[in-house]
């Protein structure tokens, strides 16, 4: 079965610093993943998804995220952090298209500090 | 194009009682699925429904159960409630089973005292 593993509960940057947010995940099948972004109070607002084709992916909000095959990573980037950013990320994985079986990963709390 | 909605989206119960929560997915999508999330435990899959069958179901208690209706409106039902269940229930929609990407409600956060 699949699984992500997110490096870091709590990430905390400075407003306009980069952004990395890190996820592993493991698969026996070619991969489908994906970050989704949760607002306190909120549902999960899907910020982007790598399927098939190129490997580096852009989301909404500027951010984007590189899948690393050999690496077995998928780790989100922002150049510049703002303060609307501060939320919980998760990340995702599904055995390919057949995503009746999505695998959450345990949350990254980003913080933004003025 | 209205997004998925979840009702209630608070409600205080307590143990040993029963709890329904209802959830409208976007027009069009024929799939729901519903999510438990805990800080403990992270978000956890339920079960999923397509066409008003069942199609995949979660590692949880028969205590949890749900049905989905031909408007493809779903309730999902947990009876004898404990302590444990506290916790944000999470509703997904999309086109169809097993493929196509899940669109989230904002959750009916349950509280069992």
């Amino acid at each position: 079965a699949q699984s992500v593993t997110q490096l870091g509960s709590h990430v905390s940057v400075s407003e306009g610093a980069l952004v990395l947010l890190r996820c592993n995940y493991s698969s026996s099948v070619p991969p489908y993943l994906f970050w989704y972004v949760q607002y306190p109070n909120q549902g999960l607002q899907l910020l982007l998804k790598y399927t098939t084709g190129a490997t580096l992916v852009k989301g909404i909000n500027g951010f984007e995220a590189e899948f690393k095959k050999s690496e077995t990573s998928f780790h989100l980037t922002k150049p510049s952090a703002h303060m609307s950013d501060a939320a919980e990320y998760f990340c995702a994985v599904t055995p390919g298209r057949n995503n009746n079986d999505m695998r959450f990963g345990a949350g990254t709390r980003l913080t933004v500090k003025p | 194009k209205a997004g998925v909605t979840q009702t209630p989206r608070y409600l205080i119960k307590t143990r040993g009682q029963q709890v329904t929560l209802s959830c409208s997915p976007i027009s069009g999508h024929r799939s729901v699925s519903w999510y438990q999330q805990t800080p403990g435990q992270g978000l956890q899959f339920l079960f999923e429904y397509f066409s008003e069958t069942q199609r995949n179901k979660g590692n949880f208690p028969g205590r949890f159960s749900g049905r989905q209706f031909s408007n493809s409106r779903s309730e999902m039902n947990v009876s004898t409630l404990e302590l444990g269940d506290s916790a944000l229930y999470l509703c997904a929609s999309r086109m169809a089973a097993n493929t196509g990407e899940l669109f989230f409600g904002e959750g009916s956060r349950l509280t069992v005292l």
